[in-house]
């Protein structure tokens, strides 16, 4: 089992509606979550960040943690064409400084 | 803003040469860290350091190797290259040991080994 998973997709999303992204990981003690994106070709550059459960909200994104689930998910409201990416879910594990990607969902906003 | 600066996009050498792949932060960051990243793998970390001299192994060290002798500075050395060493690396800082503080990631190095 990967320690942080993410469904590969792609997530494929009307213009305007909300896309939703969903992460689990393994690691109970895990302290932080991110949320990253990445342009094909580019590399990720940070969306959001939660360490509490419950929800977080930067315009147009939610982020929301439930630690006792270990899931973490990303909303994405009134989706754009540039909403086009793949977005990473990184997590900070109980111990140590590194973090741990799942394997990044691919998202397409059609106009 | 944080920059984290690779020194090249695009790098093409030959099996069996000493490759180096530099990273340049200009936060004061304790942390830097080196990935790969392969379509169907996600990333991965090759190395990390957390301070000047200062580095322990990822998942996929084998076949890499660091050196951090300036605290801005983080570079990975390919000791021999190989084919399969052909990917996206990605180098990262980050500051403290804040428990949220987010890392920053440069814009790649794409390798390719002949």
């Amino acid at each position: 089992q990967k320690e942080v998973e993410q469904n590969s997709g792609p997530l494929s999303v009307p213009e305007g509606a909300i896309a939703s992204l969903n992460c689990t990981y393994s690691d109970r003690g895990s302290q932080s979550f991110f949320w990253y994106r990445q342009y094909s070709g580019k590399s990720p550059e940070l969306i959001m960040f939660i360490y509490s459960n419950g929800d977080k909200e930067d315009g147009r994104f939610t982020a929301q943690l439930n630690k006792a689930s270990q899931y973490v998910s990303l909303l994405i409201r009134d989706s754009q064409p540039s909403d086009s990416a793949t977005y990473l879910c990184a997590v900070k594990g109980a111990a140590g400084n590194k973090l741990t990607f799942g394997g990044g969902t691919r998202v397409l906003v059609k106009p | 803003d944080v920059k984290v600066t690779q020194s090249s996009r695009y790098l093409v050498k030959r099996t069996g040469e000493k490759v180096f792949l530099e990273c340049v932060q200009d936060m004061d960051h304790e942390n830097m860290f080196w990935y790969r990243q392969d379509p169907g793998l996600g990333l991965r970390l090759i190395y990390f350091s957390y301070d000047v001299k200062m580095k322990e192994k990822g998942d996929i060290p084998e076949g890499y190797s660091v050196s951090r002798e300036k605290k801005e500075r983080f570079s990975l050395i390919l000791e021999s290259a190989s084919t399969n060493q052909t990917s996206m690396y990605l180098c990262a800082s980050r500051g403290g040991q804040v428990v949220n503080q987010p890392q920053h990631f440069g814009d790649g190095t794409r390798l390719s080994i002949l």
